[in-house]
């Protein structure tokens, strides 16, 4: 079964530094997607950063990259120059197919703090 | 337009009644997908359509019903639901097809509440 485990329930960073997110997932998959999304108190789901399986480099985005260790089956989010709006439930996510549909299975979440 | 919208934004309904849920998306995506998120729990995938077709049924109850009847429009109907349904319904769309794996686009929610 694909699993998704986030285990920081929360974590807190002051304003300006760094904070890396942890995630590991368990597949028997040799391809698949991994995702960071964002959830502020607005609930709505945003995405931070896409990881494709078969790539050896670690995505990027602007202050958000990941260390992707696939052997190790890890995927963690790191957040650079953290800002007060990067304040949010952080979600790491597995994509894979079945029935024909691609389904997203995500972790329980790391509520990130960021301290002024 | 590159956003996904659900309506009504809060619903309150007893054990009796029935209502739906509506999702709008006007970006061409072929799938759609419905999500229940509890409080503080991370979002649970409930349905998925696939070209107007459910391609992915949970095992949700029967009293949580979903319709697709064009390619931008989803609903959710909801029938004698019980206090623990009580949570945040999310939709998403894709642009669909099979291996791309591209990213969801969320909608904002329909918080209910069931009494």
């Amino acid at each position: 079964a694909q699993t998704v485990t986030q285990s920081q329930p929360e974590m807190s960073v002051q304003e300006a530094e760094t904070v890396t997110l942890s995630c590991t997932y368990d597949t028997s998959e040799s391809d698949y997607y991994l995702f960071w999304y964002k959830q502020p108190p607005s609930r709505q789901m945003i995405l931070v950063i896409r990881q494709e399986a078969y790539k050896q480099q670690n995505a990027t985005e602007n202050r958000f990259s990941v260390n992707f260790q696939k052997a190790a089956k890890s995927f963690s989010l790191k957040i650079s120059d953290s800002q007060l709006g990067d304040a949010a439930m952080y979600f790491c996510a597995y994509s894979y197919t079945q029935g024909g549909s691609e389904k997203l299975v995500f972790g329980k979440g790391t509520k990130l703090t960021v301290n002024p | 337009d590159t956003e996904v919208t659900q309506t009504p934004k809060h619903l309150v309904m007893g054990m009796t009644n029935k209502k739906s849920l509506k999702c709008e998306q006007h970006m061409g995506h072929r799938a759609m997908y419905w999500y229940k998120q509890k409080a503080k729990k991370p979002p649970e995938l409930m349905f998925v359509y696939s070209y107007e077709k459910l391609s992915i049924n949970e095992s949700v109850p029967s009293r949580f019903s979903p319709e697709c009847p064009n390619s931008s429009l989803l609903n959710l109907h909801l029938h004698a639901l019980q206090p623990e349904d009580s949570a945040l319904y999310l939709c998403a769309s894709r642009l669909g097809g099979v291996g791309f794996n591209e990213k969801l686009f969320f909608g904002s929610g329909t918080q209910l509440s069931v009494l």
